[in-house]
């Protein structure tokens, strides 16, 4: 199976200050079609994740364009320009390219 | 709206059977790949079955094949994940999750506890 590597565990960080969290598989993600199915869900304390960017770098509906995502292969990242305070909650990884697909174990953004 | 909406949560004890059922809304239920998604208190996230729009693939992760059958009913807009024999650490909520690869929408879960 696909190892997926989230750091850091958790990131404190200030009101206003830009956050990055990095992603990285132990295979190649891109799939046989060309896409590279790498997404980025949130899931805030209580509630059920949601995603918020798909395929590397595609941000969904509604999602922020302070949220941005990046990389290739097998090293991707989650950029936030500017943390809110609505952004706290467990960050996740997943790729869907290969079977089975797998989430990496999380990230957890506080505001310090 | 795209809603997914999860029941059949509860506490059985070990070796015992729970049936989940997800109701689904706002789009073309037949025509995608639906799957589900467990977290154990306090952990990460852990992709456990899907199945295509037709019902004639499915697939399992390893922890629970032979224990586990997702099935669906497109008449009905309607998921399921009949789950047997099941232990302590199957204890988790329990997402119904849309797609096969995007996962772009999710339930709110139902909590699925398994102890005597």
């Amino acid at each position: 199976d696909v190892v997926m590597t989230q750091s850091p565990l958790a990131l404190p960080v200030t009101l206003g200050q830009p956050a990055s969290i990095s992603c990285r598989s132990s295979q190649s993600l891109v799939h046989s079609d060309g896409n590279t199915y790498l997404n980025w869900f949130r899931q805030r304390p209580g509630q059920s994740p949601r995603r918020l960017i798909y395929k590397v770098s595609n941000r969904d509906s509604g999602v922020p364009d302070r949220f941005s995502g990046s990389g290739s292969g097998t090293d991707f990242t989650l950029k936030i320009s500017r943390v809110e305070a609505e952004d706290v909650g467990v960050y996740y990884c997943m790729q869907g390219t290969h079977w089975p697909p797998g989430f990496g174990g999380g990230t957890k953004v506080e505001i310090k | 709206e795209v809603q997914l909406v999860e029941s059949g949560g509860g506490l059985v004890q070990p070796g015992g059977s729970l049936r989940l059922s997800c109701a689904a809304s706002g789009f073309t239920f037949s025509s995608l790949w639906m799957s589900w998604v467990r977290q154990a208190p306090g952990k990460g996230l852990e992709w456990v079955a899907n199945i295509k729009q037709d019902g004639t693939e499915k697939n399992y992760v390893d922890s629970v094949k032979g224990r586990f059958t997702i099935s669906r009913d497109n008449a009905k807009n309607s998921l399921c994940l009949q789950m047997n024999s099941l232990r302590a650490e199957d204890t988790a909520v329990y997402y119904c999750v849309r797609g096969k690869m995007g996962f772009d929408y999710w339930g709110q879960g139902t909590l699925v506890t398994v102890s005597s």
